[in-house]
């Protein structure tokens, strides 16, 4: 099972918005509503952002959603802070019933 | 709050064994599904395997890279979960997650563990 596609990097300033996209196949990202998001600070564990493709749980900020379409999916982190300075993680279920990683997109604050 | 604290990481040479353990609490560990996750240094997040709750049959799958040299348990009476690591790599150092799956996803992670293979 390959890694799912995420750009290496994405920045933006404080106040702007950054999406990130998550491409698959229909085995994977398109096949299924089962696509969440991890927030990684350096150091640490990561942190669920979004769920279920755009479910947030509660606690994360609104500034943070999710959507697909077709094969990809995208987070988008509007109103941009320095604490969203970060790497990002897509997760996507497969058919196998066993889960395929994003490739991983480090956010920069500029 | 839901929390998993693991250990059992360290130096182990090529071909080594090693069990990493994650303690649970504050959640019905009986009925949770419980995955592994790992990352290697500067890398990615790569999935290891999960074990289902005894409900669901228990049973457990496995990443390709590590199918046949590690195993999953549980032991529902201690809300504790194992990762017996056998036949050990280079490429198996990482930091080794513990981690809850709600349905499709994963929330909350334990810190993590370090497990460094090599001579």
């Amino acid at each position: 099972q390959s890694a799912l596609t995420q750009p290496p990097s994405a920045s933006g300033s404080p106040g702007q918005s950054v999406t990130i996209s998550c491409t698959g196949t229909s085995s994977d990202v398109g096949g299924y509503n089962y696509v969440s998001w991890y927030q990684q600070h350096p150091g640490k564990a990561p942190k669920l952002m979004i769920h279920e493709v755009n479910k947030r749980p509660s606690g994360v900020p609104d500034r943070f959603s999710g959507s697909k379409s077709g094969n990809t999916a995208s987070l988008t982190v509007s109103g941009l802070q320095a604490e969203d300075e970060a790497d990002y993680y897509c997760i996507s279920q497969t058919g196998s019933n066993n889960f395929v990683f994003g490739t991983g997109t480090k956010v920069t604050v500029l | 709050e839901v929390r998993l604290v693991e250990s059992g990481g360290g130096l182990v040479k090529p071909g080594g064994s090693l069990r990493l353990s994650c303690a649970a609490s504050e959640f019905t560990f009986s009925k949770a599904w419980m995955t592994w996750v790992r990352q290697a240094p500067g890398k990615g997040l790569e999935w290891v395997g999960r074990i289902r709750n005894e409900k669901d049959g228990g049973t457990t799958d496995y990443a390709a890279p590590v199918e046949g040299r590690f195993t999953i348990s549980r032991d529902a009476s201690k809300n504790m979960l194992y990762l017996h690591m056998n036949s050990l790599k280079a490429e198996d150092t990482a930091v080794y997650f513990c981690v809850h799956q709600m349905r499709s996803w994963f929330d909350p992670w334990g810190q993590g563990t370090l497990v460094t293979v090599s001579s």
